[in-house]
């Protein structure tokens, strides 16, 4: 069966440090693979999706990077964090466009 | 990209049916419309998805009419567990967007 890890669970990092969250995806090749924040309150932002290895869309312009060295890992990066940056990350992954969507547990990221 | 909105919040009681109604104003052709849950503190879970017309399974309905610019979400009978945020989204081939959210209190 199909598993999605992501991590860390909770995060606490000053501003200005630089940020890496991955995700693997098992059981399952070539997925859509994504990443959301949710800002305190509610409301998934989609900030990267990827169709295939080192191919990434970004849709919101911000101090985030991503990228996808290999099948089945999302990797979410910053090179400098902003207080704005905290919020719940999510990851997820789907086999295509009319198959659900399954999301990894989040990572809880505050910068102070 | 194509963006949904829906109400803010609503208010049911255990045992009631709960419609939740979402725009999809933007939609485009190919997309399908997809609903999930939400509880405090865990990633988002897969409730129904559809093109057209009623979909329905085991625990949800989605009505879509013929124009798709709208959907909604049936719960039957609802329970204090269903207390959560759903969100509907437009599923395209590779993006996935969703709303705001609708924050669901169920009460007893």
């Amino acid at each position: 069966s199909q598993t999605i890890h992501q991590w860390p669970a909770t995060l606490v990092q000053p501003v200005g440090s630089p940020l890496s969250l991955e995700c693997t995806v098992e059981g399952t090749s070539n997925p859509n693979l994504y990443w959301y924040r949710q800002a305190a309150g509610r409301g998934l932002q989609l900030l990267f999706y990827s169709v295939g290895i080192g191919q990434i869309s970004s849709e919101v312009p911000q101090n985030l990077s991503a990228s996808r060295p290999q099948d089945r890992q999302f990797i979410l990066s910053s090179k400098k964090l902003l207080l704005s940056d905290s919020g719940f990350y999510l990851c997820a992954w789907r086999p295509g466009r009319t198959a659900e969507a399954f999301f990894g547990q989040g990572t809880r990221l505050t910068v102070v | 990209l194509a963006k949904t909105t829906q109400p803010i919040s609503m208010d049911s009681y255990e045992g009631q049916e709960v419609n939740i109604t979402c725009s999809h104003n933007n939609i485009a052709t190919n997309d399908y419309i997809t609903w999930y849950q939400q509880f405090p503190s865990q990633g988002p879970r897969f409730i129904i998805q559809g093109y057209k017309t009623k979909v329905t399974n085991e625990v949800a309905s989605l009505f879509i009419p013929a124009d798709r610019k709208s959907s909604t979400l049936s719960l039957p009978r609802v329970s204090l567990s269903d207390t959560a945020v759903y969100y509907c989204s437009n599923s395209g081939y590779s993006t996935l967007t969703f709303g705001k959210g609708t924050m669901l209190l169920v009460s007893p």
